[in-house]
């Protein structure tokens, strides 16, 4: 199993509609980072979370990191057909001094117009 | 304004055959990354790169090879192409700890 899971792993919803998509860790996080992927593309970058209890937006994003820093959620208000894609959340690891990113399962969002 | 460059955009092998996936970045970014990307799996670390000159196993190594060439490309190798290995593949880079990573467009890869 991957030590970041998402969920729900596939949403649609009707333009509108208010979403949360969520991110659990196996192990503490040090820094959150949420990307979105539209279709057939490469990775964007949303939002970095390093705190626990931090709260960014951009635009209608909001997302959270828990206050024991092992679950994080994405929350988009009244959401747009441009909020399609798929949406991933990645975090640092350490290891043996040199640091990586790993990345959960992916949430796939359709949003019907 | 390059960012992070991969090529080919698409390739189709057949299985046995070898290629190499070429990656750079024009950021002066010490790390970089191979990732995979399979539906329903999101993207799983093939192999990572600290440091030029240093790179070392992810999660899903078997199959494929990585150089660091210099600080700027990671190319990463399929020897023997299986079909187990059609998927879209990743490049990134990032600075430091703590800051997001940069990805490139994407390689897709199909072995038949």
């Amino acid at each position: 199993s991957q030590e970041l899971e998402q969920s729900p792993q596939s949403l649609i919803v009707q333009e509108g509609k208010n979403l949360t998509i969520n991110c659990t860790s196996s192990k503490t996080l040090y820094g959150l980072y949420w990307y979105k992927q539209k279709y057939g593309e490469g990775l964007i970058f949303l939002m970095m979370l390093q705190k626990g209890g931090e709260e960014k937006s951009h635009e209608k994003i909001t997302a959270k990191l828990d206050e024991k820093k092992q679950q994080s959620s994405l929350h988009i208000t009244a959401s747009q057909p441009s909020h399609a894609g798929i949406y991933l959340c990645g975090a640092d690891r350490t290891t043996s001094g040199t640091y990586k990113y790993i990345f959960g399962t992916g949430t796939r969002l359709k949003v019907l117009a | 304004n390059a960012g992070v460059t991969q090529t080919p955009k698409f390739q189709v092998l057949k299985t046995g055959q070898s290629m190499t996936l070429q990656c750079a970045q024009d950021m002066n970014h010490n790390s970089m990354y191979w990732y995979r990307q399979d539906p329903g799996m999101g993207l799983r670390l093939i192999y990572y790169s600290a440091s030029e000159g240093t790179t070392d196993k992810g999660e899903v190594p078997n199959g494929y090879n990585v150089s660091r060439l210099n600080k700027r490309e990671f190319s990463l190798r399929l020897e023997s192409a299986a079909p187990s290995q059609t998927s879209v593949y990743f490049c990134a880079s990032s600075d430091t700890l703590n800051t997001e990573a940069f990805f490139g467009q994407g390689t897709r890869l199909t072995v038949v």
